[in-house]
């Protein structure tokens, strides 16, 4: 059974460079047919998708977010990451990775999410 | 503001059937899947719905999705205290080549 778990700062300072990582077991990120992605959630707010990458390195992004997001993997680790540089205030969320597959939309494997805060 | 549309609202007691709408256009619902997730804060979301009407295994049947045009639906049946959630539309759009959520529905059970 495939299982995921965020782990990075709580705690990130206003323009600075949110990072934040998760670990999958029980499983490969080297699979054919899954995207390995984010969403967030800030407080009082709806969910966001921030973005994907696909098995091949192929990434995709939220447009309004597109020039701050950068998601990578290390397939080595079994592990891929978020960074999101020029943080501000509205960038404090709960943080969740999530697996898709066969298509970016079909989210069926979640972290349990991680709280991000941006402060001053 | 969301691209797609739903209710910020929806209520119904136990038994009864609810639907929650979605409403998108041309370059997200009509041309690509939608995709329904349940969503309780604090915890992850949960998918629900995808490919417009199909159910992941362990979904009560409870739970059904469709779509029409540039809308979508889902309905829940013999609603259950354990339903009061959150409930959100998902699916890629075309235009802005990403996935978009709804702005999201909380669904109250009186």
């Amino acid at each position: 059974q495939v299982q995921l778990q965020e782990s990075g700062p709580g705690l990130v300072k206003s323009s600075e460079t949110l990072s934040l990582t998760c670990t999958v077991s029980g499983g490969s990120i080297s699979s054919t047919i899954y995207y390995w992605g984010w969403i967030r959630q800030p407080p009082g707010k709806g969910l966001e998708w921030i973005g994907a990458i696909y098995y091949g390195g192929t990434t995709y992004y939220n447009p309004s977010l597109k020039s701050r997001v950068t998601i990578s993997k290390d397939t080595s680790k079994n592990q891929f990451s978020l960074n999101l540089n020029s943080v501000t205030a509205a960038d404090t969320a709960v943080y969740y990775c999530g697996r898709s597959g066969p298509t970016i939309g079909y989210m069926d494997v979640w972290g349990q999410g991680t709280t991000v805060t941006v402060s001053s | 503001q969301s691209v797609l549309t739903q209710p910020p609202s929806a209520s119904g007691t136990p038994g009864q059937r609810v639907t929650i709408s979605c409403s998108g256009s041309s370059s997200n619902i009509e041309s690509n899947y939608v995709y329904w997730y349940q969503h309780l804060p604090g915890t992850a979301p949960k998918l629900l719905i995808y490919s417009n009407d199909q159910r992941p295994s362990g979904v009560p049947d409870r739970f059904s999705g469709s779509k029409s045009g540039t809308s979508a639906s889902l309905a829940i049946s013999g609603l259950r205290s354990e339903d009061e959630a959150d409930y959100y539309c998902a699916g890629w759009d075309d235009s802005l080549s990403g996935v978009i959520f709804g702005g999201g529905t909380k669904l109250t059970v009186l």
